[in-house]
Order: structure tokens, then C-alpha cells, then sequence
């Protein structure tokens, strides 16, 4: 099994570009959620998702746009990148919220110039 | 202040010492997570833990839901142990998980 495969591991971006970063996971999990980690403070949770069609905001969603067409795939979209939302971002699945260990993503580091 | 806390923020240990780490979270929770992140990057669930005392070969996490503390020991520490450890509480409030800031831990040969 790959596990949570993200992509890309690396983007240098503009300002005012959009991008897209993919998230994928093949072990049939309910929830999944995007993360951004910033120097001198922990994960913080930016959107999440409890099954295929359903999402929320999480602590820092503002810049960002999610869907959950399938139960696979959890794309995270920039509408409009700004230096501020440069960052580690990290994706990561589990079975149940909060009940089981969450598989993370090996990341995707982004640089908005 | 945060709702999880981790102290150290960061520790140099000489090999073969006894580590610990410390988490105090002021939330309730349903379950303390403790994760690893290795310099490349990549973050690894070691353990989850709602009572009591778990063990993973030199790794052993503890939590006391009374006084709502939880601890990760290394036994025996290796300079490979050197990684940031990650504690994390899962709120029995929502579905969300909150992080602490992490524990930079060196191990020095």
C-alpha cells in the first residue's frame, strides 16, 4: 500500500497564482484533513473532511478551498497565494476521528514569492 | 495559552540516556497521540493512548488522565532517536486534533 501520497513535495509559487495540492490515500479512510506546519508552532488544522461530499473549516481555512468527490482524494486549492500561506502543508487520513493513529503525507513544502 | 503544552521545547541528550518528554493538555480529550518527525520531514504515529502505559520497543508513553499529563520516554537513547516528538490531543468535543509546538531532541554519539 502506498499510504498518503502527496503531491507535489515541492512548488514556488507567485503571488496572485492558484495551485492545486493533491492528496491521496489507499487504505479506504473516512477522514481525512490538511495541515500546515510554520516555524515555532505546531500543526494547525486548515480544512477536514469525515467522508466522500462532506467538509469543514478548521482552525486556519482562509485562503484555501477543499473538496471530497471520493473517498481517495482530498485536493487542497490556494485560490489566490499570498507570502503568508508559504508553509509545510501536510495531509493525513485516518479510519475514525480521533480514535485512530493519523497517516500523514510526507508533505509539500511551498514558497509563495 | 495553548491547549497543549510539550516541555521541553528542546534537549541534547549524550547517547544511552534516559529521555522524557512532557505533554499537559487543558482540554478533554479521547485519546493522547504521540508522533515523530524526522529531520527529512515525514511524520510517523508512534503511539495512541487513552490510559495507562504503552511500550514500543525503547519507547514508552504514559498518560494520567487525572491530571491530564502525558509522558514519552526513550530508554537507552540512540543518536538515530534525534527527531522532533509531537504530542497531540484528539478533543472528545469535535472531530479535530490539536497539536503541541514539538520537542526538538538531539542525541549526541
Amino acid at each position: 500500500n502506498a499510504g498518503v501520497t502527496q503531491t507535489p513535495k515541492f512548488q514556488v509559487l507567485k503571488t496572485g497564482q492558484s495551485m492545486t495540492l493533491q492528496c491521496a490515500q489507499d487504505m479506504n479512510h473516512e477522514y481525512m484533513s490538511w495541515y500546515r506546519q510554520d516555524p515555532g508552532m505546531g500543526l494547525r488544522l486548515i480544512h477536514y473532511s469525515v467522508g466522500a461530499g462532506i467538509t469543514d473549516q478548521g482552525e486556519v481555512p482562509n485562503g484555501y478551498n477543499v473538496s471530497r468527490s471520493t473517498t481517495e482524494d482530498f485536493p487542497l486549492r490556494l485560490l489566490s497565494a499570498a507570502p503568508s500561506q508559504t508553509s509545510v502543508y501536510f495531509c493525513a487520513s485516518s479510519t475514525r476521528t480521533g480514535f485512530q493513529p493519523q497517516h500523514f503525507g510526507d508533505g509539500t513544502r511551498l514558497s509563495i514569492l | 495559552k495553548n491547549e497543549v503544552e510539550q516541555s521541553p521545547q528542546n534537549l541534547t541528550a549524550q547517547e544511552g540516556e534516559f529521555i522524557t518528554i512532557n505533554c499537559s493538555y487543558s482540554v478533554g480529550i479521547s485519546a493522547l497521540h504521540w508522533l515523530q518527525q524526522h529531520p527529512g520531514g515525514g511524520i510517523v504515529s508512534l503511539f495512541m493512548l487513552s490510559s495507562g502505559k504503552k511500550k514500543h520497543g525503547r519507547l514508552i508513553a504514559t498518560i494520567n488522565i487525572q491530571e491530564k499529563h502525558s509522558s514519552l520516554h526513550i530508554t537507552a537513547s540512540h543518536p538515530r532517536d534525534s527527531a522532533v516528538y509531537i504530542c497531540a490531543a484528539s478533543t472528545n468535543r469535535d472531530d479535530k486534533i490539536i497539536f503541541g509546538k514539538g520537542t526538538r531532541l538531539h542525541i549526541l554519539p
